[in-house]
């Protein structure tokens, strides 16, 4: 069964202290890992996909990156407004491509 | 701001009523998708639509139904939904299987 896990489940930060969040899958045959950013009440805002081991994406304060089993997103130096809840996701194996995705990681970046 | 576009932004109806969100999307993807997502939860898929014609439905009750007109709209129509329903609406639309979806900003449902 297709799995991922993020953790931590919440992460609280001072302004300025850079930090990871993990995203762990079990998922047979990965067509690509995705990253999002979503606000409340907002709808989720695509950061960046990634498709093989070694991949590393950039964006601002964020580098993505990805193992066999897992992927990381960074946060270099963050900042307030870099709070909002951090989601993954993965393609569903079998060759569909419905995202499963994980439970997200809640970020906030305190001033 | 987000090139999938959803209306209306809020919605309150009784367990009675017969409403419909609508979403739009001008970016040529051929793939749509409906999520229900609740408080602290992530998306959770309803329907997807893969060039206009509806090919996966994740045992959604009657009380929604999806229908997509043409390749940028795609509508949820709603009847006599229960309280349990009040939840964000989310539209999402993706280029082609293993592409990322983008998503609206969703419908936010409250069910008196």
């Amino acid at each position: 069964e297709d799995q991922v896990t993020q953790s931590p489940e919440a992460l609280r930060l001072q302004e300025g202290e850079s930090s990871s969040l993990n995203c762990s899958y079990t998922v047979s045959g990965l067509r690509g890992l995705f990253w999002y950013r979503q606000d409340p009440g907002k709808g989720p805002e695509f950061l960046f996909t990634l498709y093989s081991a070694g991949e590393e994406k950039e964006k601002e304060r964020l580098k993505a990156t990805l193992t066999k089993k897992e992927s990381f997103l960074h946060i270099t130096a963050p900042k307030p407004e870099d709070s909002a809840t951090y989601l993954c996701a993965v393609p569903r194996s079998g060759g569909s491509y419905i995202p499963t995705f994980g439970r997200g990681t809640s970020l906030i970046v305190h001033p | 701001d987000t090139e999938v576009t959803q209306t209306p932004k809020h919605l309150v109806m009784g367990m009675t009523n017969k409403k419909s969100l609508k979403c739009e999307q001008h970016m040529g993807h051929r793939a749509m998708y409906w999520y229900k997502q609740k408080a602290k939860k992530p998306p959770e898929l309803m329907f997807v639509y893969s060039y206009e014609k509806l090919s996966i439905n994740e045992s959604v009750p009657s009380r929604f139904s999806p229908e997509c007109p043409n390749s940028s709209l795609l509508n949820l129509h709603l009847h006599a939904l229960q309280p349990e329903d009040s939840a964000l609406y989310l539209c999402a639309s993706s280029q082609s299987r293993d592409q990322p979806q983008h998503f609206g900003d969703g419908t936010r449902l409250s069910i008196l």
